[in-house]
């Protein structure tokens, strides 16, 4: 079983739709969640961090939870833009620093 | 713009070449990454330098060799590569310091092995 797992995608959505990105880790003692945004041929770059409490940042709402190792990322309102491929990201401390990317879930928004 | 810079940002090499990627950052953090992503995959974990030690090699071949001459710097050198070598070389930089680490990646350098 991969340590992240992600919904294998592709999403292809109309502009103003709300879609949502679901992903699982398998490691209990990974302490810290992240979903990250690439667009095509580009670094990943953080989109935002997932607290035990949830936490939105404008259209975006993420949520963790720790008891089924399920974290998930909400998009309302969704704009062209926002094409791009959603990476879940869980740092497993333990030795060093040891971030375990999913394989990341593609989001086509069409016109 | 990331504050996370790589050198070269394209690089075609032969399977006889030395090449060398660069990569800086002035954030003051004290881990270093380097990561592989080929097309439509996630990326791969390959180094990390932690407080300017190799703290994780994720059993890469010797052909890729890491280097971190001080805390603002990571290289990777490149020596007999091979074709399936080709692929999205990231550098990432974290504090190193607390619970919530975040990574922060330079743009890449897109290599190709001929």
């Amino acid at each position: 079983r991969k340590e992240v797992e992600q919904d294998p995608g592709p999403f292809n959505v109309p502009e103003g739709a709300t879609v949502a990105f679901n992903c699982t880790y398998s490691n209990s003692a990974s302490q810290s969640f992240f979903w990250y945004r690439q667009d095509c041929r580009k670094e990943p770059k953080l989109l935002m961090s997932v607290y035990s409490s949830g936490n939105e940042d404008g259209r975006f709402t993420a949520q963790l939870n720790r008891a089924s190792q399920y974290i998930s990322l909400l998009i309302r309102d969704s704009k062209l833009s926002d094409s791009a491929t959603y990476l879940c990201v869980v740092n497993i401390l333990g030795y060093g620093q040891n971030f375990v990317f999913g394989p990341g879930t593609r989001l086509s928004v069409l016109p | 713009d990331t504050e996370v810079t790589q050198t070269p940002k394209h690089l075609v090499m032969g399977m006889t070449n030395k090449k060398s990627l660069k990569c800086e950052q002035h954030m003051g953090h004290r881990a270093m990454y380097w990561y592989k992503q080929k097309a439509k995959k996630p990326p791969e974990l390959m180094f990390v330098y932690s407080y300017e030690k190799l703290s994780i090699n994720e059993s890469v071949p010797s052909r890729f060799s890491p280097e971190c001459p001080n805390s603002s710097l990571l290289n990777l050198h490149l020596h007999a590569l091979q074709p399936e070598d080709s692929a999205l070389y990231l550098c990432a930089s974290s504090p190193a310091g607390g619970e919530w680490e975040k990574l922060f990646f330079g743009s890449g350098t897109q290599l190709s092995v001929l």
